[in-house]
């Protein structure tokens, strides 16, 4: 199957500082990639789309100046968290699919391991 | 708004009973994932389902997708502790764009 890669895997940071996640797939390409925030036991929710090339698409309610992402490779998408503060600690994930691929396994999301941001 | 409604929400079971995840909708789609996420991990992939009755057996794991390809259930045999996580069923949405989400089933599976 597609693999997703994250870094880090984990951060600590101060107030105000900000922060860089990188999303890599490893053995295909994506135009398209996802960045999501997970809340503890809840569901995924969906921040915004990278797209290669051009501006993410954000979600209702997501800041996009606060969540800048780059989508400069058909491999790599960065979220970065921007003057981070205690209330943008979460587990961020990222997932693509392979696009290369038809049918249902085009359809496929893939996720990366997650990156838990704690803010101080 | 396409929804996936999954349910139970919760499930705490002792080893070895039999359980059943149903992620049900209103919509039809081409294909239903099924994932499993542990804590402090990212979703894995467990299953595809494309074709509308198909079974798919992944060992103690039972995948069934409805014969209209609008519901799809999970079902897990003599559970175990290791099963324990946070069960999804995702789909792609009519525009093919976005992946819709099923709230997940949160399971806990005491020795």
């Amino acid at each position: 199957g597609a693999v997703v890669s994250q870094h880090p895997s984990w951060v600590i940071c101060k107030s105000g500082t900000s922060v860089k996640i990188e999303c890599r797939s490893l053995d295909f390409q994506a135009t398209t990639m996802f960045w999501y925030r997970q809340f503890p036991k809840q569901s995924l929710m969906l921040m915004a789309t990278s797209n290669e090339g051009s501006k993410a698409t954000y979600e209702q309610g997501v800041e996009k100046d606060k969540f800048l992402i780059n989508h400069a490779s058909l491999t790599l998408s960065t979220l970065t968290v921007t003057s981070a503060h205690p209330e943008d600690s979460s587990f961020y994930i990222c997932s693509a699919r392979d696009e290369g691929r038809s049918g249902h396994l085009g359809e496929t999301q893939y996720f990366g391991p997650g990156t838990r941001l704690l803010v101080l | 708004t396409q929804l996936l409604e999954q349910s139970p929400q919760f499930l705490s079971i002792q080893e070895g009973e039999n359980l059943t995840v149903y992620c049900n909708s209103s919509s039809v789609f081409s294909s239903l994932q099924w994932y499993r996420q542990e804590p402090g991990e990212g979703p894995v992939l467990l299953v595809t389902v494309v074709t509308g009755g198909e079974v798919k057996k992944l060992k103690r794991l039972t995948f069934q997708f409805g014969d209209a390809r609008k519901d799809s259930s999970l079902h897990i045999t003599a559970a175990q502790p290791g099963d324990t996580g946070l069960y999804l069923c995702a789909a792609l949405n009519t525009g093919g764009f976005k992946t819709i989400f099923g709230a997940g089933t949160r399971l806990f599976v005491k020795a």
